[in-house]
């Protein structure tokens, strides 16, 4: 079964601090990798993404690590603000041939202390 | 919200009565997914669309089935609800040329 395994499960940070949230998988076909951001009541909305042939990418204060031998890849969100509070989804997919159905990590619960 | 509506956006059921949830989109997706989410289980696929009369299951299609008469809705029909199927479910469409895909606002399900 294609998992994503995502830690931590919460995370609670200082304003301005650096804000870690990490994934790993298991299936070695998964070659596109979105972070999803939702704040309570909406629906996810895309954050940033990533393929396996770049190592990192930036957008802003927001930065994608992948380690493609290790199937691991993490977000960092620079300089975290208050307006950051709110949970956090890996995924990973497959491509066209298979629907590009996203399998989404547990997600992670970020807040972020002013 | 790449021009995506779900409705009804809460409904509250009884155990055993039939739920249809509809997806609307005005930008001619090709793909359509649902999804539910639930706490501790990030959002799972339940079926998803890659065309008119096109579907195919998901991790958790079992007591769910969909409908696509044509590209600008899915529907999610729960044939007896379930008290396990209280959730929150979200539509979705994938860009066409990207492998993005972008969230309609949620339909609150709570099955008493």
């Amino acid at each position: 079964q294609q998992q994503v395994k995502q830690s931590p499960q919460s995370l609670i940070v200082q304003k301005g601090g650096i804000s870690i949230i990490n994934c790993a998988y298991e299936n070695t076909a998964f070659d596109y990798f979105p972070w999803y951001q939702q704040f309570p009541g909406k629906g996810p909305a895309l954050l940033i993404a990533i393929r396996p042939d770049v190592s990192e990418k930036k957008e802003g204060r927001f930065t994608i690590s992948f380690n493609k031998s290790a199937k691991q890849f993490s977000l960092h969100i620079m300089d975290s603000q208050p307006g950051d509070s709110a949970t956090y989804f890996c995924a990973a997919s497959t491509g066209e041939t298979s629907g590009s159905r996203l399998t989404f990590g547990e997600g992670t619960q970020l807040t972020v202390n002013p | 919200d790449a021009g995506i509506t779900q409705s009804p956006r809460h409904k509250v059921t009884e155990t055993g009565t039939p739920v249809t949830l509809r997806c609307h989109q005005t930008e001619n997706h090709r793909y359509m997914y649902w999804y539910r989410q639930d706490p501790g289980h990030g959002l799972r696929l339940i079926h998803y669309s890659y065309g008119v009369k096109d579907t195919d299951k998901g991790e958790v299609s079992d007591g769910y089935s969909v409908s696509r008469s044509k590209t600008e809705d899915f529907l999610l029909t729960l044939e007896s609800a379930t008290s396990s199927q209280t959730s929150v479910y979200f539509c979705a469409i994938r860009d066409r040329t990207h492998e993005t895909q972008y969230f309609g606002p949620g339909t609150r399900l709570l099955v008493l």
